[in-house]
């Protein structure tokens, strides 16, 4: 069953400064990748997917995802004191798109 | 304006108590799920239901019971509650519960249970 670990736990980074964050999983057949945002108290924002091999931009967030060493990262350029939030990886059951595993997060605290 | 809606908001039951968690989505999709998030533990997946049927379960608990009255909308019903029920439920919805790679998911803001 695929398992989705995150580190670091936790990530404090000066504004401005790149902020990155890690998911590994166990399952290397999953082609299926979304990080998310989850502000306090509020939803999840989904902020970009990923389905091959190789890179992602989706404005200032940045997924990098290796099948291979079963990886994914997200990279936040310039974060700003408003994307301070707890950020979830998420894995798709191969075949079954809605279905996902997500792991436990990684809390981003950006200082100005 | 949100798309995804839940209500309430917050919930406190008594143990034992029945309560119906409401979702309505309007972004025309024929998927629609329910998650949970209870303390220290990941995003787990409970159900998911596509034009109105439910096509995966995931929950092991009878108590929990999903509700589709009509193609946008899916409650999910829990009965007997007990303090481990404890959570925020999180609704979502995708055009489709199987399919392509375009298939993202959107969360609602969560209904906050609190079990005493």
């Amino acid at each position: 069953q695929q398992k989705v670990q995150q580190s670091p736990e936790s990530l404090t980074v000066s504004e401005g400064a790149m902020a990155s964050l890690n998911c590994t999983f166990s399952d290397g057949t999953s082609n299926n990748f979304r990080w998310y945002r989850q502000h306090s108290a509020k939803g999840l924002e989904v902020l970009v997917s990923i389905f091959s091999d190789g890179e992602k931009e989706e404005g200032r967030f940045t997924a990098h995802l290796n099948r291979a060493n079963l990886h994914v990262s997200l990279h936040i350029r310039e974060p700003q004191p408003s994307d301070s939030a707890v950020y979830l990886c998420a894995v798709s059951i191969t075949g079954n798109t809605g279905k996902l595993i997500f792991g436990l997060g990684t809390t981003l605290q950006v200082q100005p | 304006d949100p798309k995804i809606i839940q209500k309430p908001k917050y919930l406190v039951a008594v143990t034992g108590s029945e309560k119906i968690l409401i979702c309505e989505q309007y972004l025309g999709h024929n998927a629609m799920y329910w998650y949970r998030q209870s303390a220290k533990k990941p995003l787990e997946f409970m159900f998911s239901y596509s034009y109105q049927k439910l096509m995966d379960n995931q929950t092991a608990s009878s108590r929990f019971q999903p509700q589709s009255s009509k193609k946008n909308h899916l409650d999910l019903q829990i009965t007997a509650l007990k303090p481990d029920d404890s959570a925020t439920y999180f609704c979502a919805s995708s055009q489709e519960r199987t399919g392509g790679s375009q298939n993202t998911l959107y969360f609602g803001a969560g209904t906050r249970l609190s079990v005493l």
